[in-house]
């Protein structure tokens, strides 16, 4: 079954760390980007960072730069997102999802596209 | 800077059909986007990848019910036959170096 099922989430007082898990199955992780992507209590979705195959190339939204740093383990199949500084308005539901391949001609080679795969995300509370 | 309007709510009726709108801002009328569906308290689920000509691939699993179309700026999900099942919030998106989604739409099934 292709799953990603992750882990990690709690409560944490600002300022604090903690370190989220993404593990996948059913498929080859390597082979894809990664994103980290979260929902505020309420309110919709917001992309957060996102990591290519070899772990080097990566991406965050302005709100996390410096705070957040996104990793992979190609050999655990795993995703990581370490959050440091946090604060009240990081307080989300965390999910990873996959970035789609799609080949493109003019490149010829596959590229990052649509999430294709979520999971059911885990839960980071920041209180003071 | 691209964003991804959606109306904040829908309702239809079970049994008949619903069409979502994605509104694309000004510069990206030409992009793909993807549909997602988001049931009360689940994670996102995958629907289907929208290009600008109409022309859509679904995920896996995804019910024939489910339907993408374009014209101009705007990305159309409609879903005929509702079921109680499909109430939920429906999110449009697109990426690029940021990944961008619409702020969401709650469909209610009556």
């Amino acid at each position: 079954e292709v799953l990603l099922v992750e882990s990690g989430g709690g409560l944490v007082q600002t300022g604090g760390s903690l370190r989220l898990s993404c593990a996948a199955s059913g498929f080859t992780f390597s082979s894809y980007w990664m994103s980290w992507v979260r929902q505020a209590p309420g309110k919709g979705l917001e992309w957060v960072a996102n990591l290519k195959q070899d772990g080097i190339e990566k991406y965050y939204v302005d709100s996390v730069k410096g705070r957040f740093t996104v990793s992979r383990d190609n050999a655990r199949n795993s995703l990581y997102l370490q959050m440091n500084g946090l604060r009240a308005e990081d307080t989300a539901v965390y999910f990873c999802a996959r970035e789609g391949l799609i080949y493109d001609d003019s490149w010829g080679s596959y590229r990052p596209d649509a999430f294709d795969l979520w999971g059911q995300g885990t839960m980071v509370t920041v209180s003071s | 800077q691209l964003v991804l309007t959606q109306s904040p709510s829908a309702s239809a009726s079970l049994g008949a059909s619903v069409k979502l709108t994605c509104t694309l801002s000004s510069g990206h009328t030409n992009d793909a986007i993807a549909w997602h569906q988001q049931r009360p308290e689940k994670g996102p689920r995958y629907l289907m990848r929208l290009n600008s000509d109409g022309s859509h691939s679904k995920g896996d699993g995804i019910p024939d019910r489910f339907s993408g179309s374009s014209s101009g700026a705007e990305r159309y999900l409609t879903i005929s036959s509702l079921q109680s099942e499909d109430e939920a919030d429906y999110y449009c998106q697109t990426w690029g170096t940021g990944k961008v989604f619409g702020g969401g739409t709650k469909l209610t099934v009556l």
